[in-house]
């Protein structure tokens, strides 16, 4: 059984860098096919794609965001770590990281964090 | 970058009713399309993959159709449950876009 789980913290000031880590379990991130995105949703908004890293250390970024934000895998831990440097108010939201289904022939997200809600304010 | 746009925004039915949402992309993207459902308060669920695959454990009266700039989501009968906000999603461009979301409520 997959699960993954998002941490980090809850409230960071403007300018800051967040970092969120996903630990999760039910596979490795070692294995062919395998990925671990990113995603957020800010409060009564839309979802918002963030980034992916895949089991070779490939990563994809939102072409938006992607000066901002860094993915990273530490396969030993079975974690991935997001940062999202300069942050602001606009993102507050709820981060999700979720399994790339290993099987897929395009990035599908099968499996998803709770997900833990970041709020940006002085 | 490819955007998404899903219609209705938002629609109301009654249980047992026929749905459908659709989906469009601002250029084709094959079958490089995910569906989701979110419920409030909670983190969202694969209902479709690859435009028409119906994920495991997803009831039958969920089908996704479509293929190129077009797609569509359909209940074959709402029921209570089938409440909350759903997503489309293409996966063929550099960015993996959301739609804004659609969402349904039970009348």
């Amino acid at each position: 059984q997959i699960t993954l789980k998002e941490s980090g913290p809850t409230l960071v000031k403007p300018t800051q860098t967040l970092t969120l880590t996903c630990t999760f379990s039910g596979f490795s991130l070692i294995t062919d096919g395998e990925g671990v995105a990113w995603i957020r949703q800010p409060p009564g908004k839309a979802l918002e794609w963030l980034a992916i890293v895949y089991w070779d250390d490939d990563k994809r970024y939102s072409p938006s965001l992607q000066s901002r934000l860094t993915i990273t895998k530490d396969t030993s831990k079975n974690q991935v770590v997001l940062t999202v440097t300069t942050m602001d108010p606009v993102d507050t939201a709820t981060y999700y990281c979720a399994h790339r289904g290993r099987w897929q022939a395009h990035d599908v997200f099968d499996v998803w964090g709770q997900g833990t809600m970041v709020i940006v304010s002085s | 970058d490819i955007q998404m746009t899903q219609s209705p925004s938002s629609l109301s039915a009654s249980v047992g009713a026929r749905v459908t949402i659709t989906c469009r992309a601002t250029q084709g993207i094959n079958s490089y399309l995910n569906w989701y459902q979110q419920k409030p308060g909670k983190a969202p669920k694969l209902l479709i993959y690859t435009a028409s695959n119906l994920q495991s454990g997803v009831p039958s009266r969920f089908s996704g159709s479509g293929s190129g700039t077009d797609f569509i989501l359909t209940i074959s009968s709402l029921q209570p449950e089938d409440f909350g906000t759903y997503y489309c999603q293409q996966t063929y461009g550099l960015s993996r876009t959301f739609g804004q979301g659609t969402r349904v409520e039970i009348k």
